[in-house]
């Protein structure tokens, strides 16, 4: 079985500041794991990927997320956010063969002005 | 982007009647999946398929019926709607387990 724990519901922060989103996950096998990001109104679109190789994975976008093996985590983060950031953020695993990928239940994250 | 469109879009519907969702995919994608989106749950999955005629139940699966008669529709259906069943519903495919699942739009059901 695989789990995903996305520790904040809300993050609040102020335009240019940085922000962290946490996502911890767990399964038995293997995993590949995937950030996706829905603005208000909109269905979910990929922020990021990691399958394998490198454990620093980053999006078009100035997001980044490290993948942590002994921690489990799988952290999104961004050095200085914009008011178009504002969005609810979702960590996602599938592992091995499962072809089901298992959500968190999202951070929001509103840039405040 | 993938090319993911949910019909309706939108939909009103009273206690007990039937409701069909449709998804519709031009990728080739051989998973398919249906997720509710409900405020303080995330998404949570109700049925998906691994391909047509093959398909198998998610953690939300009561009243809800799912079919796959071809490799680009997947079509949800509501037996008998329930006020419990207003929400956001989520289509969304994938070619493998390492792949990008893409999303549709989104379907706004309320039941009345």
């Amino acid at each position: 079985a695989q789990s995903v724990t996305q520790l904040d519901s809300q993050v609040p922060v102020f335009e240019e500041a940085p922000v962290e989103l946490r996502c911890n996950y767990s399964s038995s096998v293997s995993v590949y794991l995937f950030w996706y990001v829905q603005y208000p109104n909109q269905g979910l679109q990929l922020l990021l990927k990691y399958l394998s190789g490198s454990t620093l994975v980053e999006s078009i976008n100035g997001f980044e997320a490290e993948f942590n093996k002994s921690q489990t985590s799988f952290h999104l983060r961004k050095p200085s956010v914009h008011i178009s950031d504002t969005a609810e953020y979702f960590c996602a695993v599938s592992g091995g063969s499962n072809y089901k990928l298992t959500f968190g239940k999202g951070t929001l994250l509103t840039v405040n002005p | 982007d993938a090319g993911i469109t949910q019909s309706p879009r939108h939909k009103v519907t009273e206690t007990g009647t039937p409701v069909t969702l449709r998804c519709h995919q031009t990728e080739n994608h051989r998973y398919m999946y249906w997720y509710r989106q409900d405020p303080g749950h995330g998404l949570r999955l109700i049925h998906y398929s691994y391909g047509v005629k093959d398909t198998d139940k998610g953690e939300v699966s009561d009243g809800y019926s799912v079919s796959r008669s071809k490799t680009e529709d997947f079509l949800l259906t509501l037996e008998s709607a329930t006020s419990s069943q207003t929400s956001v519903y989520f289509c969304a495919s994938r070619q493998d387990p390492s792949a990008t699942q893409y999303f549709g739009p989104g379907t706004r059901l309320l039941v009345l």
